[in-house]
Parts: structure tokens; sequence; C-alpha cells
């Protein structure tokens, strides 16, 4: 079945940087585009930016502007989302998700379980 | 990018219906038709409910419907049921950035 499956949870402290990785399976890795959205304990879920898995490239929400980069192995349908200088404010659930058809304007119909990230001081 | 603007509460009885809005601008929900809906219990990732404004993903109860108009979108769940008491959020593609979310709905069912 189609389906994409975290890394699990990390904890980093104050300044480090973390690897959350996304891997996909049951469908053309290549075909669609995946997103990293957060949600901080307790609030909404934020947009963190895009992938497009078959040519690399990548859009940043401002927000995470010289702190994210998403990169993408073919050879292993995996996607990654590293985000750097962590400070506590960064403590959030991240999620990969997949976009339902082939624009990468459309909604998220595949979503990972989710990757726990603590960031203590 | 600020985010669309969803009522923090909503509640209803068994069998009612209910209808969150959203509300966001031109540049985002009245500019495009990439507007959508998910449900999120505790604990668990967010699933899609509808997407470009009014369709159902396959699998999805026909009491979840979507519309849109002008800057707000509505979800509308009919016969509400004990298991949609969750919380749900609205996001649209926007030209600025993409992709904004709203600030989520918590829907109680009583």
């Amino acid at each position: 079945q189609v389906q994409l499956v975290q890394s699990g949870a990390e904890v980093k402290k104050s300044g480090a940087s973390v690897k959350v990785s996304c891997k996909a399976s049951g469908y053309i890795f290549t075909s669609y585009y995946l997103h990293w959205v957060r949600q901080a304990p307790g609030q909404g879920l934020e947009w963190m930016g895009i992938i497009s898995p078959s040519g690399g490239s990548t859009s940043y929400a401002q927000k995470f502007q010289g702190r994210v980069t998403m990169t993408r192995d073919t050879s292993t349908s995996t996607v990654y989302m590293e985000l750097s200088s962590l400070r506590s404010e960064d403590t959030a659930v991240y999620y990969c998700a997949r976009v339902v058809g082939y624009s990468m304007k459309d909604a998220f119909d595949i979503w990972g379980q989710g990757t726990m990230v603590t960031v203590s001081s | 990018q600020s985010a669309l603007t969803q009522p923090a509460s909503v509640s209803g009885s068994p069998g009612q219906s209910i209808t969150i809005s959203c509300t966001g601008t031109s540049s985002d929900v009245g500019g495009y038709n990439y507007v959508s809906w998910y449900q999120q219990h505790p604990g668990k990732a967010p699933k899609l409910m509808i997407y470009e404004v009014s369709n159902r993903p396959s699998g999805v109860s026909n009491r979840f419907s979507g519309s849109k108009s002008g800057n707000t979108a509505s979800l509308t769940i009919s016969g509400l049921q004990a298991e949609d008491e969750a919380d749900y959020y609205c996001s649209s593609y926007t030209s600025t950035s993409l992709v904004v979310f709203g600030g989520g709905t918590k829907l109680t069912v009583l």
C-alpha cells in the first residue's frame, strides 16, 4: 500500500541540527511532490517546504529560509529534512506528506506517521 | 504569510450538522480552487477529508462536504457522529508562500 515511513524520535541540544527521513513506498516516488509540515505541542499545522522527488528542486517557507534543507535519494525513495541552529521553539512533530495529484498546489493525501523532535537547552 | 482564519471551536449534537469556516484573501482561498480540509485526532497524523474545495478522497464519508464563496471556504459535516470529534484544519495554495494553513477548529460532539 502507499505509505510514508519516517525516522524515529530525536532529542537535540539547542544550536544543533536534526535530519529526519521519510521513506516512500507503494507508488512511483518521482511522480509526486512531497512537503514537510510541523506541529508544535498543542499548536496548529505549519508548512515548512516542498521538494520535487524527480528533479530535487525545493521551495521553503520564508520563516525557515537559511535553516532548512530538503533533499532526496531516488535510489531509496527517501526524502530528508534537515533543520539547523535548533532552538526550543523547534520542538514539534515533523510530518512529510505527499501531494494528492501532480500539481504542487494540491492537497496532501498521504502523511507520514510523524517524527517528534525535542530541543533541550 | 498570515494563517487562514478558523473558529477556535464548534460543537454539535449527534445527528446534527455543523459548518466550519475558513477565511483567507484573494491571494489564497479566494484566488484558487486549491482549498483542502484535514481531520486530526489526538496523537495522530492529519487525514485528508476534502481537496480542491469540494472533492472527497476515496473512503471519506459523504457526510463531509466542502464549498467556497469569495474568500471563505466551508466544511460541513452532516449527521454528526461521536467519531467526528477531532481538530479540523483548512489549507490553501497561496501565491505568496505556496501553502498556508488555518489555525484549526476543535469540534466537540455533545
